[in-house]
This record gives structure tokens, C-alpha cells and sequence, in this order.
């Protein structure tokens, strides 16, 4: 019973390169939500996704920022053109409903060089 | 706007001491979940506990017990005989009803806690 799986683990890019952060959630789920954990800062939510719709993006930056969760295959929270501020460790989370508790991966850590 | 403050950025204990993170917290909603997570230094977070505004009774898990007051908007969470092992970031967050999504969490910015053998 796989939990919430997200990869890379950790990924490095360049300035100015397009990063793509996976997260397939727990068999069965439907909701996925993505977080953000700066240095030095809590996490802060980012978007919250259903299947093949985005149900609440208030935390995403307006630019360079993008999620997606198709019908099949995991989701995706894309960054264009990444800048060093980008740097941060990404959490994926996953429910089975709207209201049931969610289940955190183990993070992607994104190093912008 | 929802809000969580952990005032206390570090602590350091030595082990078996007893100590006690704090939580305090900020809604209009009258519905609303409170959580603690860990985030060892390995970095995942591990889920401790939920508790929703409705039940104030404390809880006990082990080496672990959490206070809700609701009076004063807390959630504070002790551990009692404190391990090498319990060293990690500790993060209170809350959610509420409104939202429609339980899991739209609300953290605070973290607790270090380091138990020195």
C-alpha cells in the first residue's frame, strides 16, 4: 500500500530552465494538494487539485507557476524560467474527499544554481 | 485569514527532561482543525495528530499529549521523557470548514527541537 509518492527527490537546475515536480498520490485519492517550504520559513500552501480540475490556486505565484492533475498519471506543479528564490523543498499531499485528512510525500528538494 | 504562531523558534533539552511546544492560533471560523507534524531532519513530514474545535479533550499518546484550550486560542503539545530521537522541526497548522478542503493547511513557521543526549 504505496503512500504518497513524489520524484525526483531532489532536483537541481539552472537558472532560467523549466523545473517539473511529480506526485502520484495514494491509490484511490483524487485531491492533491502542493506546499512549499522555504528556508528558513513554514510551509505555505500552494494549490489544491482534483482531477483534471484546479479547485483552489490562491497560494501559487502569479507567474512562472503551474499545476496540473490529469485524468491519468500523476500530478504536476511546473516552474518556468526558475530563479534562485525558487529553492525550496515541495510537498505533495493527498485525501480521498474533500474533508478527510491528507497524506504528505516525502518532498521534492528543488536547488536553482 | 487564518494564523498560527509558534513564538518559540528552538529548544534545547537534554534527555528525559519533559518539554512543551507551543501553539497558538487565529480564526473567525468556528469549525476548525488543529494539527502537529514532524519533520525529522531525513525531511518528510510525519503526521501526529488532528483535532477538530469541537472536542477540547486533551489527548495522550504514549510520551506524547496535547492540551486544546480553546479560551486562549491554544493547542500546545508536551512530550514527557524526551528521546535523542524526538529531535526534529515540529509544525503546528490549522484548517477550517469553510475552506470545503480540510487539508488547505495553515502552518506555523516551526519549532527545532534538539534533546542532547
Amino acid at each position: 500500500n504505496a503512500g504518497v509518492m513524489q520524484n525526483p527527490r531532489h532536483l537541481v537546475r539552472r537558472r532560467g530552465q523549466e523545473a517539473r515536480l511529480r506526485c502520484s498520490p495514494m491509490k484511490g485519492h483524487s485531491h492533491v494538494y502542493w506546499y512549499r517550504q522555504l528556508p528558513e520559513e513554514g510551509l505555505k500552501f500552494m494549490v489544491y487539485l482534483q482531477k483534471e480540475n484546479i479547485i483552489d490556486e490562491s497560494g501559487m505565484p502569479k507567474e512562472r507557476f503551474s499545476a496540473e492533475f490529469p485524468k491519468e498519471g500523476p500530478s504536476i506543479l511546473r516552474i518556468q524560467q526558475v530563479v534562485r528564490g525558487d529553492s525550496a523543498a515541495y510537498f505533495c499531499a493527498s485525501s480521498g474527499q474533500r474533508n478527510t485528512e491528507a497524506f504528505f510525500g516525502q518532498g521534492t528538494r528543488l536547488t536553482v544554481v | 485569514a487564518q494564523k498560527v504562531t509558534q513564538a518559540q523558534t528552538e529548544i534545547s533539552v537534554v534527555e528525559k527532561e519533559d518539554v512543551t511546544l507551543d501553539c497558538v492560533y487565529e480564526t473567525r471560523d468556528t469549525t476548525y482543525y488543529l494539527f502537529w507534524y514532524k519533520q525529522p531532519p531525513s525531511g518528510e513530514l510525519v503526521f501526529l495528530i488532528r483535532r477538530n474545535s469541537f472536542d477540547e479533550q486533551n489527548e495522550i499518546s504514549g510520551r506524547y499529549s496535547w492540551n486544546f484550550q480553546k479560551s486562549t486560542s491554544s493547542f500546545n503539545f508536551t512530550i514527557t521523557a524526551s528521546q535523542v530521537v524526538d529531535s526534529a522541526v515540529y509544525f503546528c497548522a490549522l484548517s477550517v470548514a469553510t475552506t470545503g478542503a480540510n487539508s488547505k493547511l495553515t502552518f506555523g513557521k516551526g519549532i527545532t527541537l534538539s534533546v542532547r543526549p
